[in-house]
């Protein structure tokens, strides 16, 4: 089965830009999870989806961020705007009903300059 | 905040068993012990868990102590292509129970030839 897939894998802007990241997550999965990693620390997670509904974005800044999941399936999630301390890897990870193992995208590399 | 302690770092030479523990002293009884690693420029990857008894896959064993409090994750015969950072992780499972993952530093493994 095809994995988790993102886009885009680097994206380098300016402070105060706007930015958005896609996720598709594996089919059939219904959760679906965004983490924000800054590097040399582990993910962070930013927000949780139930299908299309919202489950927990209790770290999100939602002064700047935001995601959505329409139809339950792909997600995007954006920053505006975009700061310095923004520059981190952006995962996405999916989950099967019932399976509590997640599974991860390659992730996005955002460089806020 | 993370629920366990691991070492920053560890080295292990290739072909021999790498065993990376981690200290869990304040889990509760339905916590599950979660191992994902995270290879270098990839999303984290799920590798194993358990609750109380001792647990094997293709990938590893998970060994949890009598008490709860500690675990080891052992890798039998570590190759090049195990190198990475290993998280281990304490979750709550049940209904209810969102998923969410809380990722600490975890330990840098270098498998050396």
């Amino acid at each position: 089965e095809a994995g988790v897939a993102q886009s885009p894998r680097y994206k380098i802007i300016e402070k105060r830009q706007s930015v958005a990241f896609w996720c598709n997550p594996i089919s059939g999965h219904a959760t679906l999870y965004w983490y924000q990693q800054i590097l040399g620390q582990g993910p962070k997670l930013l927000i949780q989806f139930q299908n299309n509904g919202v489950v927990d974005d209790s770290q999100l800044p939602k002064d700047r961020f935001s995601a959505e999941r329409l139809k339950g399936v792909d997600s995007t999630l954006k920053i505006q705007p975009a700061k310095l301390e923004d520059s981190a890897v952006y995962l996405c990870a999916s989950r099967r009903a019932g399976v509590y193992e997640q599974y991860f995208g390659p992730g996005t590399r955002l460089t806020v300059t | 905040d993370a629920k366990t302690t691991q070492p920053p770092s560890m080295d292990c030479a290739e072909g021999r068993a790498a065993n990376l523990p981690c200290n869990h002293s304040t889990i509760s009884g339905n916590e599950y012990v979660y191992w994902y690693r995270q290879i270098h420029s990839q999303g984290p990857q799920y590798i194993i868990h358990g609750l109380k008894n001792n647990e094997t896959n293709e990938m590893a064993s998970l060994i949890i102590t009598e008490d709860r409090k500690s675990s080891t994750l052992i890798l039998p015969h570590a190759t090049l292509r195990d190198t990475a950072v290993y998280y281990c992780i304490v979750r709550e499972e049940g209904s209810g129970n969102t998923g969410k993952l809380i990722f600490g530093q975890g330990t840098t493994l270098q498998v050396k030839p």
